[in-house]
């Protein structure tokens, strides 16, 4: 059973501060990570996508994979009150196109 | 860009009637469709994978005579949810992945169905 763990939450940060997102997965053969921002009642939106070990940054939010440890993070830099959402972590697990999500981590950003 | 439409975003239906969903890529081909569920403060759940010309891959527990997919274009697959009754009220979200492109999924806007 191929599985992405995720902290439901909720995970408040005040206004500024960073916020530190989790996922683990199961499949060692896992190659490509998502994280999609997913506010109430709307679709997912992709945030970030990384396929190699280490850290990738792309203005305030920065991935960071370790595949020994089978973990991948979201760093949120400077947390605004409109980062208040959903954050799913996607694993598209080896062989196959498919993502499996995670039950999504809830963040609330308090101004 | 890569933009995904689905229509209706949202539909109310009486019990025992059909519903058909359709989830278009606007500009590019989308070899292969994904068709998801998402039932209050839960996860995606991936019902089914579709493919351009074939029959589509149900996911485990999710019955293909119930949820017919089909995929006629590059840029159109459609989920008709038949008999609906109130259990399958949740909301439908599609993806696509560009041709030659796997790993990257772009998702529709999603369709909310309320089954009375």
């Amino acid at each position: 059973q191929k599985e992405v763990e995720q902290n439901s939450g909720p995970l408040s940060v005040p206004e500024g501060a960073i916020a530190s997102l989790n996922c683990t997965y199961s499949d060692r053969g896992s190659q490509s990570f998502f994280w999609y921002r997913q506010y109430s009642g709307k679709s997912p939106e992709l945030i970030m996508s990384i396929y190699s070990n280490g850290d990738k940054e792309d203005g305030r939010f920065t991935a960071q994979l370790n595949k020994a440890s089978q973990y991948v993070s979201l760093l949120i830099r400077d947390s605004q009150p409109s980062d208040s959402a959903t954050y799913l972590c996607a694993v598209k697990f080896g062989g196959t196109y498919k993502y499996i999500f995670g039950t999504g981590t809830r963040l609330k950003v308090l101004a | 860009g890569a933009v995904v439409s689905q229509h209706p975003s949202w539909v109310i239906c009486k019990s025992g009637t059909s519903v058909k969903i359709e989830c278009r890529s606007l500009d590019f081909q989308a070899t292969t469709m994904f068709w998801y569920r998402q039932f209050p403060k839960q996860s995606l759940m991936l019902m089914a994978t579709s493919n351009e010309g074939s029959k589509a891959t149900y996911e485990q527990g999710v019955e293909k005579d119930k949820f017919l997919i089909n995929h006629a274009s590059l840029t159109l697959s459609t989920l008709t949810v038949t008999s609906a009754h109130p259990e399958d009220s949740s909301f439908y979200i599609c993806s696509a992945s560009k041709a030659g492109h796997y790993n990257e999924q772009f998702f529709g806007p999603g369709t909310r169905l309320t089954v009375l």
